[in-house]
């Protein structure tokens, strides 16, 4: 099975930089994923980490280490639109495919 | 050309109606899903069809009826619902079918807020 943990609730200022960490424990390991969803909107795709280390696109930075179970999303120079839910996500094989369990969402408010 | 589209965008039906949700996409992509989102929870899949069959149905309740007509269309067909079942529901697409290999990212639609009254 798969267990995926997020902080709930993270505030953070303008302009400053935000890391949210997402833990995880499956059979298996096929990717992790990171997906950005504003309130009332459809989630939107920022990152896949399937090696471990540091993938960098733009502002936003995704981590991986496969051995500790562990990945982090890295937010710099924040702007009030990136006031969003942050979900992990990682595949669980069932029944010969891979269906992409999402954790509960780490919910970041970034006020001035 | 990233677009998942979904019609309608808000729904209200009764428990004893009948009504469909669609969904759409010109990317080419091969795997198509539907999603229930409730508030301040993540989404959960339904079902996803892959080369146009259905290849995983999470024991949902046959009041929801997935169907697709084609590789770019996708419906949800609702029938006898129950209060509970009030969610976003959301449909994404994939460039390939979720199995062995590379899992490809999905793209989400905007979803249909339905409310069941």
């Amino acid at each position: 099975g798969q267990n995926i943990d997020q902080p709930t609730e993270m505030t953070a200022t303008e302009g400053a930089i935000v890391q949210i960490n997402c833990t995880y424990q499956t059979s298996g390991f096929n990717g992790l994923f990171w997906y950005q969803q504003h309130a009332g909107e459809a989630p939107t795709f920022l990152s896949y980490n399937v090696l471990d280390g540091l993938e960098e696109k733009g502002r936003f930075s995704s981590f991986l280490s496969r051995s500790k179970g562990y990945s982090y999303l890295l937010l710099k120079e924040l702007q009030m639109k990136d006031s969003a839910s942050y979900l992990c996500a990682v595949p669980l094989w069932s029944g010969g495919y891979n269906k992409l369990i999402f954790g509960a969402g780490t919910r970041l408010a970034v006020h001035p | 050309d990233t677009e998942v589209t979904q019609t309608p965008k808000h729904l209200v039906m009764g428990m004893t109606n009948k009504k469909s949700l669609k969904c759409e996409q010109h990317m080419g992509h091969r795997a198509m899903y539907w999603y229930k989102q409730k508030a301040k929870k993540p989404p959960e899949l339904m079902f996803v069809y892959s080369y146009e069959k259905l290849s995983i149905n999470e024991s949902v309740p046959s009041r929801f009826s997935p169907e697709c007509p084609n590789s770019s269309l996708l419906n949800l067909h609702l029938h006898a619902l129950q209060p509970e079942d009030s969610a976003l529901y959301l449909c994404a697409s994939s460039q390939e079918s979720p199995g062995q290999g590379r899992v490809y990212e999905q793209y989400f639609g905007p979803g249909t807020r339905l409310t069941v009254t």
